[in-house]
């Protein structure tokens, strides 16, 4: 069955970065897009990015551009999200989703979230 | 704010239809298909509704959605007490180089 299993929480300080990342089994890795969603404690879901796992190819929210960076290791079918200069604001739950494609929301299998707390 | 307006809260009685609105504009609901996920507190969303109207296997034929234009709405048909959730619409946005967009969400309490 299709699992998508992440890393555990993390605690970081303002400015640095953080590194998580989503295993996926029962499926073929390379075939389906994988997308990373964050939320902020009781806030509402917002979209960070896209990788091809198949090319490495890779697609950011606006938002994000210049502090994201997802990478895929075909090796371990796994997909990282690493997010940089930390603020407290990115304090939240992201959540690695996958897609057939990549200009799309239609995630039908999901990872459990990972919680990352900014503190100092 | 969300580039996709939810209402914030909605509420019926069980036995009821509820629907949830989701607005947007012609960069996204205008010119892509729409997804609904529901959420319940400290889990992952679940796909409810893809393609505008369609079920994903396992979900009920209670669950409907629709669009028109630049909205679309989810229905929620004969109510049940386990569909107090968070309600999320999604879609593509094709400006700003297209991107992944959620709308705020609706948290559906069940009276």
């Amino acid at each position: 069955q299709v699992q998508l299993v992440q890393s555990g929480a993390e605690v970081q300080e303002p400015g640095a970065s953080v590194k998580v990342s989503c295993k996926a089994s029962g499926y073929t890795f390379n075939g389906y897009y994988m997308h990373w969603v964050r939320q902020a404690p009781g806030q509402g879901l917002e979209w960070m990015g896209w990788i091809n796992p198949s090319t490495g190819a890779t697609k950011y929210a606006q938002n994000f551009l210049g502090r994201v960076t997802m990478t895929r290791d075909l090796s371990i079918t796994t997909s990282h999200m690493q997010l940089s200069g930390l603020r407290p604001d990115d304090t939240a739950v992201y959540f690695c989703a996958r897609s057939v494609m990549g200009a799309s929301t239609k995630f039908d299998f999901w990872g459990q979230g990972s919680l990352v707390t900014v503190s100092s | 704010q969300s580039v996709l307006t939810q209402p914030p809260s909605a509420s019926g009685t069980p036995g009821q239809r509820v629907t949830i609105s989701c607005s947007g504009s012609r960069s996204n609901i205008g010119s892509n298909t729409i997804n609904w996920y529901q959420q319940f507190p400290g889990t992952a969303p679940k796909l409810l509704i893809y393609s505008n109207s369609q079920r994903p296997s396992g979900v009920p034929d209670r669950f409907s959605g629709s669009k028109s234009g630049t909205s679309a709405s989810l229905a929620i048909s004969g109510l049940q007490s386990e569909d107090e959730a968070d309600y999320y619409c999604a879609t593509w946005d094709d400006s700003l180089n297209g991107q992944g967009v959620f709308g705020g969400g609706t948290k559906l309490t069940v009276l």
